[in-house]
C-alpha cells in the first residue's frame, strides 16, 4: 500500500515563481526523503528530513516537516525550465541491521516553463 | 562519482521466458533494491538484500526472484514472464546507516 500520496498531482508554473509540492502519509516514519526523476530516467535523492526535524533547507529547496500532522511540503524557489521532472516523497523505516525501507508515493510532475 | 549500472535500458520479451535483469553498483553498499515504476503507483519494492547472500521479499514479490552472489552484484530473475510485468524497473542501493538511496537508469521492460 502506498504510504506516501504527493498533491498535487500534477503542477505547472512559469520560471522564476516557486514551487510547492505536498506529501501526507500514514504511520511513523524514521525519515522522511525527497526525489526527483528526469523523464524516463533514475530517480536522484534531493533531501531527507529525519523525524525529529522540523525544516531543511538545500540550495534553493526547503522541506518541512510536520509529524503530527503526517504530512511534508517540499519547496523549489525561483523555479528554472531544467527543474521539469517528477518528485517523490519517498516514507522510511528503519531495520535493525540499519537498512531502512522505502515507501514511496506516486509523485507530482512539475513543468516550469520558460 | 557513485554509481548504479543496471545492464540494458530497453527489453523486449516474449511471454513464458525467462528474464534477468542485472545491477551493478562500485559503491560498495550493503543494501540493494529492486523497484517496479508503474504510472500512477509509484515505485513498489520488489525484493531487496542487505547482505550477500541475503534476501527479503518487498511488497511486491509473486512472479520475480533475485540473486546476490557478489556484494557489487544483485540480479532480479522473472522465471516466466507474462504481459502484467511490462513496466520499468529500476535498482537501487544504500550504505548501512546510511537512508538516501542511490538509483541506477532504469530497465523498461516490454512482454509481448
Amino acid at each position: 500500500s502506498q504510504q506516501g500520496e504527493e498533491d498535487p498531482q500534477a503542477l505547472s508554473i512559469q520560471e522564476g515563481e516557486n514551487a510547492t509540492m505536498n506529501c501526507s502519509y500514514k504511520t511513523s516514519i524514521n525519515n522522511l526523503q525527497w526525489y526527483r526523476q528526469n523523464s524516463g530516467r533514475g530517480l536522484v535523492h534531493l533531501i531527507l528530513i529525519r523525524s525529529n526535524e522540523r525544516e531543511k533547507h538545500s540550495g534553493r529547496l526547503r522541506v518541512t516537516l510536520d509529524t503530527s500532522k503526517k504530512s511534508s511540503s517540499l519547496l523549489i524557489t525561483a523555479s528554472r525550465a531544467a527543474d521539469t521532472a517528477s518528485y517523490f516523497c519517498a516514507t522510511a523505516f528503519l531495520f535493525s541491521g540499519g537498512y531502512n525501507k522505502l515507501i514511496f508515493g506516486a509523485g507530482t510532475r512539475l513543468a516550469v516553463h520558460p | 562519482d557513485v554509481k548504479v549500472t543496471q545492464s540494458s535500458r530497453y527489453l523486449v520479451k516474449r511471454t513464458g521466458e525467462k528474464v534477468f535483469l542485472e545491477c551493478v553498483q562500485d559503491m560498495d553498499h550493503e543494501n540493494m533494491f529492486w523497484y517496479r515504476q508503474d504510472p500512477g503507483l509509484g515505485l513498489r519494492l520488489i525484493y531487496f538484500s542487505y547482505d550477500v547472500k541475503m534476501k527479503e521479499k518487498g511488497d511486491i514479490p509473486e512472479g520475480y526472484s533475485v540473486s546476490r552472489e557478489k556484494k557489487e552484484r544483485f540480479s532480479l530473475i522473472l522465471e516466466s514472464a507474462s504481459t502484467n510485468q511490462t513496466s520499468m524497473y529500476l535498482c537501487a542501493s544504500s550504505g548501512t546507516h546510511r537512508y538516501e538511496q542511490y538509483f541506477g537508469p532504469g530497465t523498461r521492460l516490454t512482454v509481448t
